[in-house]
């Protein structure tokens, strides 16, 4: 069946990039996700990728995508403390709904 | 418009007792989905309108739970005789037919007691 899985957690110094990384299952996804989600709220659409691209750029983060090993990543450059959450990477299936991985906890140390 | 609306944000009711939550999408969405989510975990599917038809349930909605969009608008999900292990984070999310973004709202909190 369709699985997402991410790393748990990441801890990188205010200023330093960091890089969040997912592998999922389901090769017919067209699209997948970044979901940020800070404590007691809601998820919040961070960005989003097309199957046939391999890269997307929007501010201070870069998806890419590798299809072929089925793995997806969230760089954030320049990383705030206001970046400290939970990130979510999900795929969308065949019914239109996302199947999300558990989550990696950033931690932004000043 | 100012997003997915969901109420109440909390909710603590005893074992036992029914609640209902509700959801209001993003005006002129379609698509609304609910999901649960436990500590730790990511949001796991519960079920999916498009409009006022309810396309899929996931195994995870026990005969206890119910989903309805009676008007294609908002919606409601309620439990009946809610369990210690109903204790979650209940979501609403929505998106179009012609766009791949999804929505969601802040959730709403149950604890069951």
């Amino acid at each position: 069946g369709e699985d997402v899985e991410q790393s748990l957690f990441l801890s990188v110094r205010e200023g330093d990039s960091s890089v969040i990384n997912c592998t999922y299952t389901d090769s017919s996804s067209t699209y997948l996700y970044w979901y940020k989600q800070e404590p007691g709220a809601g998820l919040q659409l961070l960005t989003y990728i097309f199957s046939n691209m391999d890269m997307k750029q929007d501010q201070r983060l870069t998806v890419l995508l590798n299809k072929k090993d089925k793995h997806l990543s969230l760089r954030i450059a320049d990383t705030q403390t206001g970046d400290s959450a939970i990130y979510f990477c999900a795929e969308i299936d065949s019914s239109y709904k996302l199947i999300f991985g558990s989550g990696t906890r950033l931690l932004v140390r000043p | 418009d100012t997003g997915v609306s969901q109420d109440p944000r909390h909710k603590i009711t005893k074992r036992g007792q029914n609640v209902t939550f509700r959801c209001d999408p993003i005006s002129e969405h379609n698509r609304l989905y609910w999901y649960r989510q436990t500590l730790g975990q990511g949001p796991e599917f519960l079920t999916y309108f498009q409009n006022e038809a309810q396309l899929e349930k996931s195994r995870l909605l026990s005969d206890r739970f119910s989903a309805e969009r009676p008007k294609g608008s908002f919606s409601t999900l309620e439990i009946q005789r809610t369990e210690q292990g109903d204790s979650a984070m209940y979501l609403c999310a929505s998106s179009t037919r012609q766009g791949p973004e999804a929505f969601f709202g802040q959730g709403t909190r149950l604890t069951v007691v």
